[in-house]
C-alpha cells in the first residue's frame, strides 16, 4: 500500500496569512506515460462530507477560491492557502489514486491563530 | 447537478445485518465508479471499495475484503454497502463518493452506530 504522511498534524495561522500543508507518499504517484501526479486534496469541515479542492496535484476544482493552490510531483506535495479566511478552518486530507488501495493522509487540522 | 443521496442514520446491535444505500443522479450513473469511504469517530478517511454499476465490477480494499459487501442496482441508480454481522468497531460515518480517478462528489454520509 502507498502510505501518505501529512505534516503538520495541527496548524494555526493568523487571518490573512499563508497556510502550508505538506503531503509525502511512500512511493511516487507520478504516472510517467501521461506525466500526471495522481494526487488530490480535500477539505472537510465539521459535520460535513469531504470536498474536493485539488486534483492531479495542482488542478483546482471549479468554484474553489484561487487562494487554494497545489504543487509538487513524485512523492512530495504541498497545499497552500493564501490570505487565510475564517471559513478555511477545516481538516485537510491528501489522497493518492495512483494505485489501489486508494489511501489518504492522516489529515491536517487547520485553525485560526 | 450531480447528487449522491445516502440513506439515513442507523442504530444496530452487534451481530445484526445492515444494508445502507447511495442513490446517484445528475450524471451517467452506470458508467462511473462509486466508492465507499469510512470515517470512524474523530478519525481520518479510509477507502473501503468501489463498484462500477454497469457490470458490478468491484474492487475492495484488502482491509475491508470479507468484512463488507458492495453491490449495485443500476435500474434505480443505487449502490449499497452491506454487513452480514455488525461489530461495535463498525461504528462510523460512511460516505459514498463518485470516483473519477479522484472522489469528486460525495454523499452526505450515513452514520452507523453499533451498540448493545
Amino acid at each position: 500500500d502507498i502510505v501518505m504522511i501529512q505534516s503538520p498534524d495541527f496548524l494555526a495561522v493568523s487571518l490573512g496569512e499563508r497556510a502550508t500543508i505538506n503531503c509525502k507518499s511512500s512511493q511516487s504517484v507520478l504516472y510517467i506515460s501521461n506525466n500526471k501526479n495522481y494526487l488530490s486534496w480535500y477539505q472537510q469541515k465539521p459535520g460535513q462530507p469531504p470536498k474536493l479542492l485539488i486534483s492531479w496535484a495542482s488542478s483546482r476544482q471549479s468554484g474553489v477560491p484561487d487562494r487554494f493552490s497545489g504543487s509538487g510531483s513524485g512523492t512530495d506535495f504541498t497545499l497552500t492557502i493564501n490570505n487565510l479566511q475564517a471559513e478555511d478552518v477545516a481538516i485537510y486530507y491528501c489522497q493518492q489514486y495512483y494505485h489501489t488501495p486508494y489511501t489518504f493522509g492522516q489529515g491536517t487540522n487547520l485553525e485560526i491563530k | 447537478e450531480v447528487l449522491l443521496v445516502q440513506s439515513g442514520a442507523e442504530v444496530k446491535k452487534p451481530g445484526e445485518s445492515l444494508k445502507i444505500s447511495c442513490k446517484g443522479s445528475g450524471y451517467r450513473f452506470t458508467n462511473t465508479w462509486i466508492g465507499w469511504v469510512r470515517q470512524m469517530p474523530g478519525k481520518g478517511l479510509e477507502w473501503m471499495g468501489s463498484i462500477y454499476p454497469d457490470d458490478s465490477d468491484i474492487r475492495y480494499s484488502p482491509s475491508f475484503q470479507d468484512q463488507v459487501t458492495i453491490s449495485a442496482d443500476k435500474s434505480i441508480n443505487t449502490v449499497y454497502l452491506h454487513w452480514s454481522s455488525l461489530k461495535a468497531s463498525d461504528t462510523a460515518m460512511y460516505y459514498c463518493a463518485r470516483l473519477e480517478n479522484y472522489f469528486d462528489y460525495w454523499g452526505q454520509g450515513t452514520l452507523v452506530t453499533v451498540s448493545s
